[in-house]
């Protein structure tokens, strides 16, 4: 186990909706990504949030939104669902930015289909 | 960052040693070399990273050759547990986790 954990982990929702996916990072981390995966793909990065702010951002519309809390805790939220965003959504957290490293800490992922 | 190249599967037999290639021929010289696995349902792991010299740890050793151009990630005790996909990356130390992952190499270990 990381230490980060994702909800919900399963949820289904209809296209034109709006879904907010929730992370804990690991205790100590101050870095949150999420990524998207879609079935039989690797992750594709969304977005990184580093001390409450938005810092590095990959190929994904405005729709694809984060906030990252006081306590390191981060949402994505996802408006005006479209079939293509059924995907699993993973959280990673590190250690600043990227870490000495370079290592992530996964969770689990929140699995959305969209209808 | 660099694009990588591996095998779309892999067998091996459990107790044997795995060895999964990767090909990263235009890696730039501040360009490291990370390898995570994702075992089925599950987020990735991170295994291992390098950026000229060979790596081990507990779980792995990472071998690059010394062009930079490939590296193969050697499992040297390989059991059923290792059954997942594994995914070579190469990036630049930004400051960003923006790992591209591509679609890695899937290894199964055969009993």
């Amino acid at each position: 186990e990381t230490g980060v954990t994702q909800s919900p982990t399963h949820l289904i929702k209809t296209r034109g909706q709006q879904v907010t996916l929730r992370c804990s990072s690991q205790s100590g981390h101050n870095t949150v990504s999420w990524y998207q995966q879609a079935l039989g793909q690797g992750p594709q990065f969304i977005f990184q949030y580093y001390r409450e702010e938005e810092n590095g951002r990959g190929n994904f519309p405005p729709r694809f939104s984060g906030l990252q809390f006081p306590n390191y805790s981060s949402e994505l939220n996802v408006n005006a669902l479209e079939l293509d965003d059924s995907a699993l959504y993973l959280c990673a957290s590190s250690l600043g930015l990227a870490g000495d490293t370079g290592e992530l800490f996964f969770g689990e992922g929140s699995r959305l289909t969209v209808l | 960052d660099a694009k990588t190249t591996q095998p779309t599967s892999m067998d091996c037999a459990e107790g044997r040693a795995a060895n999964l290639p990767c090909n990263h021929s235009t890696i730039s010289g501040n360009e490291y070399v990370y390898w995570y696995r994702q075992i089925h349902s599950q987020g990735p792991q991170y295994i291992i990273h390098g950026l000229k010299n060979n790596e081990t740890n507990e779980m792995a050793s990472l071998i690059i050759t010394e062009d930079r151009k490939s590296s193969t990630l050697i499992l040297p005790h390989a059991t059923l547990r290792d059954t997942a996909v594994y995914y070579c990356i190469v990036r630049v130390d930004t400051g960003a986790n923006n790992l591209f992952f591509g679609t890695g190499t899937r290894l199964t270990v055969i009993p």
